[in-house]
């Protein structure tokens, strides 16, 4: 079945210390984004990548950074974790367009990494 | 004003209860809008696309009025495991990344009691 999988599941990091998130995709959609969910609140975009072109959002802090080598495979490095950092971090995918007037597809999303920061 | 507002609830109904959720949004150019359900701890998933003339699927029905700009979901004869946060989401406008881009409200929680 065509899916969005990622790795690992739970992660448990150290202050400070660099982990990277790795998130990959069956669906062949040419859009990938990486978002920030903490409890009780809506999952909050940090980029996206159209094709090879990167999208970051303004708010963003510059500790998170993406990687996206090919149409599969997208990462997420968060170079200095903080205790703030720790989150439920989710990858999706979409199908979207830039002809005229654009066409917007829904997004897909992977299970999830969990992010502990000790 | 945000730009997708949802009552969070908590919504507590029986069984077999109707129960409709209502969301607004704040761009009147929003050309896609959509629903999704998230079970405690895992990822969100596409419930629903919401189309301009009303869609249904079972148990769920979906409407979209433009003039308000608000989107509606109806869920009839609640199941217990339709317990889950409730997800309104439009489409960003502007710029094609930000068409790119949903805007997703807070979520309304729905817990279907025995």
């Amino acid at each position: 079945d065509a899916m969005v999988i990622q790795n690992p599941r739970y992660q448990v990091t150290q202050f400070g210390k660099p982990v990277t998130l790795s998130c990959s995709q069956t669906l062949n959609h040419n859009v990938m984004y990486w978002y920030q969910q903490k409890s009780s609140q809506a999952p909050k975009l940090l980029f996206h990548y159209y094709d090879k072109d990167f999208n970051n959002e303004a708010d963003t802090p510059d500790n998170f950074q993406s990687r996206r080598p090919n149409t599969s495979f997208c990462f997420l490095d968060i170079r200095s974790p903080g205790l703030g950092d720790a989150a439920m971090y989710l990858c999706a995918t979409s199908w979207a367009s830039l002809a005229a007037g654009g066409s917007y597809n829904e997004q897909f999303f992977g299970p999830g990494t969990r992010l502990t920061v000790l | 004003r945000k730009e997708v507002e949802q009552d969070p609830g908590p919504f507590n109904v029986p069984e077999g209860a109707t129960v409709a959720f209502n969301c607004t949004y704040s761009n009147s150019a929003s050309q896609s809008f959509f629903w999704y359900r998230q079970d405690c701890r895992k990822e969100p998933k596409l419930l629903m696309s919401v189309y301009s003339s009303g869609n249904e699927d079972g148990r769920f029905t979906a409407q979209l009025n433009r003039a308000s700009q608000y989107i509606s979901l109806l869920i009839r004869d609640s199941k217990l495991s339709d317990s889950a946060t409730y997800l309104c989401v439009v489409n960003g406008m502007g710029n094609a990344g930000n068409n790119r881009k949903l805007i997703w409200g807070l979520g309304t929680s729905l817990a279907v009691n025995p």
